[in-house]
């Protein structure tokens, strides 16, 4: 079975751009969820899509927005690119709406100068 | 408020058995998770308690007392692929977030 994977690995962005980030998830799962990692810290959760819904939030303002597509595969995208937004990205994948147990991808590596 | 704490650096010997704790205040709680990553690579899932107790698989166990907030990770027979950072997560009452810690960085000595 395929894992988790995330597209581009690493970019670079200036102040202001915008930014879109692709997960494709692990055969079999219906969930994903997008989690901001940055460097020396723990992940922090951005959002989780189920059913292409929206079903849940962290605590990130709105210009942080995401998608999931019938095939389960997933955007996150990014607006107004500020200096702090520099990150680790990761997109995880599970089975069902209401399970921690996640597989993660490697991540987008993002850096905004 | 979410608060989780587990020491930022631990340091062992190949062979040897590391504990790495972890605690806890949550407003909600659904499981006490642990994933393991190496630098530059993704997550992985090693465990969860959710219950109080002690769950072992293989050379890996982790404890939970929820009375306490507090969680541990036992590491047997250390070897030099399990020098990686070690993530602490809680999750919330619907299941569908992870509060993560800081991750502990836990370098493997020969």
């Amino acid at each position: 079975e395929t894992g988790v994977t995330q597209s581009p690995t690493h970019l670079i962005k200036t102040r202001g751009q915008q930014v879109t980030l692709r997960c494709s998830s692990q055969s079999g799962h219906n969930t994903v969820s997008w989690y901001q990692q940055a460097l020396g810290q723990g992940p922090q959760f951005i959002f989780q899509y189920y059913r292409e819904e929206e079903n849940g939030r962290g605590n990130f303002p709105p210009r942080f927005s995401g998608l999931q597509f019938p095939n389960y595969s997933s955007e996150l995208n990014v607006n107004a690119l500020e200096l702090d937004d520099s990150a680790l990205y990761l997109c995880a994948s599970s089975l069902g709406e209401s399970t921690n147990v996640l597989t993660f991808g490697a991540g987008s590596r993002l850096t905004v100068l | 408020g979410q608060n989780i704490d587990q020491p930022t650096e631990m340091t062992a010997t190949e062979g040897a058995i590391v504990q790495i704790n972890c605690t806890y205040q949550t407003s909600g709680f659904n499981g006490l998770f642990w994933y393991q990553q190496h630098a530059g690579e993704a997550p992985t899932f090693l465990s969860y308690n959710v219950l109080d107790g002690l769950e072992e698989k293989g050379r890996f166990s982790s404890f939970l007392s929820r009375s306490k907030g507090y969680s541990y990770l036992l590491l047997k027979e250390l070897q030099m692929k399990d020098s990686a950072s070690y993530l602490c997560a809680v999750g919330n009452n619907a299941g569908n977030m992870l509060t993560f810690g800081g991750g502990t960085r836990l370098m493997v000595k020969p």
